[in-house]
């Protein structure tokens, strides 16, 4: 089955500009999810969607960053204006209801945010 | 909340030597383990996972062990391959479905 599809895989954008990411989830994974990987650490949750529905955004950086999965299958994620701490890999994730009582989350290959 | 120490931070061994990544976490409610490999510009992946209800779980040269008393979990890679280079790190989290709490990972070098 194809994996986790996430574009565009680099990004370098001038601070206070805004940047999008989009992914799209493993066919039939109603879970999404998106992590932040810092430079030389592990992933860190930023919101978690349940079908179209963000049941866990209480890392989501509310004031620039903002989320959207509107029919439950392809999300994006958005920063506005970024700023350079910003630069870091942002991963999407899915899992499958079969297995979400077992968490096995499925990564795509991340896009590489450079904020100049 | 979870917190999740990883150890070592990087490691070194020889091709066909065994390797040891060690894990702890603080929040005794967790109940799933997971592993995953990161490959230089790729994401990580799932290489082996453990629950709650088993103490180790094994697949081909891959092996972990947890200790759910102690609150660590360790990672065992046998007849370690050059291939098996990457940086590795570990998980755990206590929602069905929720999020995973990552260790720092641990760069694991396999010289031939």
């Amino acid at each position: 089955e194809a994996g986790v599809v996430q574009s565009p895989r680099y990004k370098i954008i001038e601070k206070k500009q805004p940047v999008a990411f989009w992914c799209n989830p493993i066919s039939g994974h109603n879970t999404l999810y998106w992590y932040r990987q810092n430079l030389g650490q592990g992933p860190e949750l930023l919101i978690r969607y349940e079908n179209e529905e963000a049941v866990d955004d209480s890392q989501l950086p509310k004031d620039r960053f903002s989320a959207e999965r509107l029919k439950g299958v392809d999300s994006t994620l958005k920063i506005q204006p970024a700023e350079l701490g910003d630069s870091a890999v942002y991963l999407c994730a899915s899992s499958s209801p079969d297995r979400v009582l077992y968490n096995e989350q499925f990564f795509g290959p991340g896009t590489r945010l450079t904020v100049l | 909340g979870e917190n999740v120490e990883q150890h070592p931070s990087t490691l070194s061994v020889q091709e066909g030597d065994s390797a040891v990544i060690k894990c702890t976490y603080s929040d005794s409610a967790s109940n799933y383990f997971p592993w995953y490999k990161q490959e230089l510009g790729k994401g990580p992946q799932l290489i082996i996972d453990i629950r709650s209800n088993v103490g180790e779980k094994k697949d081909q040269r891959i092996a972990v062990t947890l200790n759910k008393t102690a609150k660590h979990f360790s990672l065992h890679i046998t007849e370690t391959q050059p291939e098996d280079s990457a940086v590795y790190f570990c998980a755990a989290s206590m929602d069905q479905g929720g999020k995973l709490i990552f260790g720092q990972g641990t760069e694991l070098s396999v010289k031939p």
